[in-house]
């Protein structure tokens, strides 16, 4: 069972404006939540991240926002740049302190951003 | 440079052969994860360690599979008798216990089964 989903494989975005990534989850123990950056030959790299206490987090020009009643977070990049062309994955924690820390992520999404 | 290592980038194996990865975590981490990577699939769990104790196993790591951290410090992965199936990129991250901290990842170990 996919309990973390990235139901858009892929993304394209013109340069300037504003991409958003999409990811819901299913299990409400899920209690943090995580996005990584990946690109082609490397490990995926840490982002953002928000606790389920908070509804938004930002960071430069990333922004994450957290829906807890419709198990849905999103990503936002304003503004996007050619840079930031890698494939996005969502992670979510069951209970950080207590579970061991491990990660659970989807199935991640290729953002394209054209110049 | 103080993240994770792994090594070898690439194995490239028959099948029925043995092959062993291993991971150097960030030095300060306590924890070490092991994680497996397939085309269009995010990285699925296997196993983590807490210093050199193995806390959790997934049931995607069959018997064929086993990991150790002898001292606490850097980890191997063996795969024994590989199969096709085996083939993907294999991944290790660490992080630290009981802080709200992400894991960080090294840049894996893609492994090719014929």
């Amino acid at each position: 069972d996919q309990q973390v989903k990235q139901n858009s494989p892929s993304l394209s975005v013109q340069e300037g404006r504003i991409s958003i990534l999409n990811c819901d989850y299913t299990n409400s123990m899920f209690d943090y939540f995580l996005w990584y950056k990946k690109y082609p030959a490397e490990g995926p790299t840490f982002l953002i991240s928000i606790s389920s206490i908070k509804d938004k987090n930002e960071d430069g020009r990333f922004t994450v926002f957290l829906n807890k009643s419709a198990k849905h977070l999103s990503l936002h990049i304003v503004p996007s740049q050619p840079g930031d062309s890698a494939v996005y994955f969502c992670a979510a924690s069951p209970n950080l302190y207590n579970q061991g820390g491990k990660l659970i992520f989807g199935q991640g999404t290729e953002l394209s951003v054209k110049p | 440079d103080t993240g994770v290592s792994q090594n070898p980038r690439h194995k490239i194996t028959k099948r029925g052969q043995n092959v062993t990865f291993r991971c150097d975590p960030i030095s300060e981490h306590n924890r070490l994860y092991w994680y497996r990577q397939t085309l269009g699939q995010g990285p699925e769990f296997l196993t983590y360690f807490q210093n050199e104790a193995q806390l959790e196993k997934s049931r995607l790591l069959s018997d064929r599979f086993s990991a150790e951290r002898p001292k606490g410090s850097f980890s191997t992965l063996e795969i024994q008798r590989t199969e096709q199936g085996d083939s993907a990129m294999y991944l290790c991250a660490s992080g630290l216990q009981g802080g709200a901290m992400p894991l960080h990842f090294g840049n894996g170990t893609r492994l090719t089964v014929t």
